[in-house]
């Protein structure tokens, strides 16, 4: 059974930069049938897809976000991270990372899900 | 950009049938999938290509994708179906995510 963990600091500082790390097992994060994603949850509000990669490093992101987060891979160590930068309050969310399953048929879709970490902005 | 509207809550008494809409511009033109939010956990799955259900889940969870709204009928429904539905779809190299739906089974 596929699971993915995310891990790293609950509480960065305003204008700093947030960082995460997926961590997948029960599956080959160097397959190449499938993306990892990240995507976040403010408190009480909806979902928003952060971006996601694929197993050769290639990355795209939601353009709104684009010009502040970055995405990487570790094959070795079976992760990806996110990395966002000059962080504010509206970046305070529970960030999830998940299997990001596409096809050619026009499937798009997240088929396993991390627990999710909140990652507080404040001073 | 594009977006997808849903109601913010619907309603059901138990046995009888949810339907939760989401709208966007030619939804019918792309595929739908829905997930299922319970209370301090991750979003689940539930319909994928406008109408398939992952392994597992439940025959009373269905969906349609016609015109500009694509449906996640809820047949049946329990009190375990009480939670949030997002609907997604995919648009310009973009995965986006609908507004959200609570569900409350009276």
């Amino acid at each position: 059974q596929l699971q993915l963990q995310e891990s790293g600091p609950g509480l960065v500082k305003p204008s700093e930069t947030l960082s995460l790390i997926c961590t997948v097992s029960g599956g080959f994060i160097s397959s190449s049938s499938f993306y990892w994603g990240w995507i976040r949850q403010p408190p009480g509000k909806g979902l928003e897809w952060i971006g996601s990669i694929y197993y050769n490093g290639s990355a795209y992101y939601n353009p709104s976000l684009k010009s502040r987060v970055t995405m990487s891979l570790d094959t070795s160590r079976s992760q990806f991270s996110l990395k966002a930068t000059s962080v504010t309050a509206a970046d305070t969310a529970v960030y999830y990372c998940a299997r990001d399953r596409q096809a050619t048929t026009g499937t798009h879709l997240f088929d396993y899900w991390g627990q999710g970490t909140l990652v507080t902005v404040s001073s | 950009s594009y977006e997808l509207t849903q109601p913010p809550s619907v309603s059901v008494s138990p046995g009888q049938t949810a339907s939760i809409t989401c709208s966007g511009n030619k939804l019918g033109d792309k595929y739908a999938s829905w997930y299922q939010q319970k209370p301090g956990q991750s979003p689940v799955l539930v319909i994928y290509q406008d109408k398939n259900r992952p392994s597992g889940i439940p025959e009373r969870f269905s969906g349609a994708n016609s015109g500009n709204t694509a449906t996640l009928t809820i047949s049946g429904t329990q009190a375990m179906d009480e939670a949030d539905y997002y609907c997604q779809a995919w648009d310009s190299s973009t995965y986006v995510f609908g507004t959200g739906t609570k569900v409350t089974v009276l």
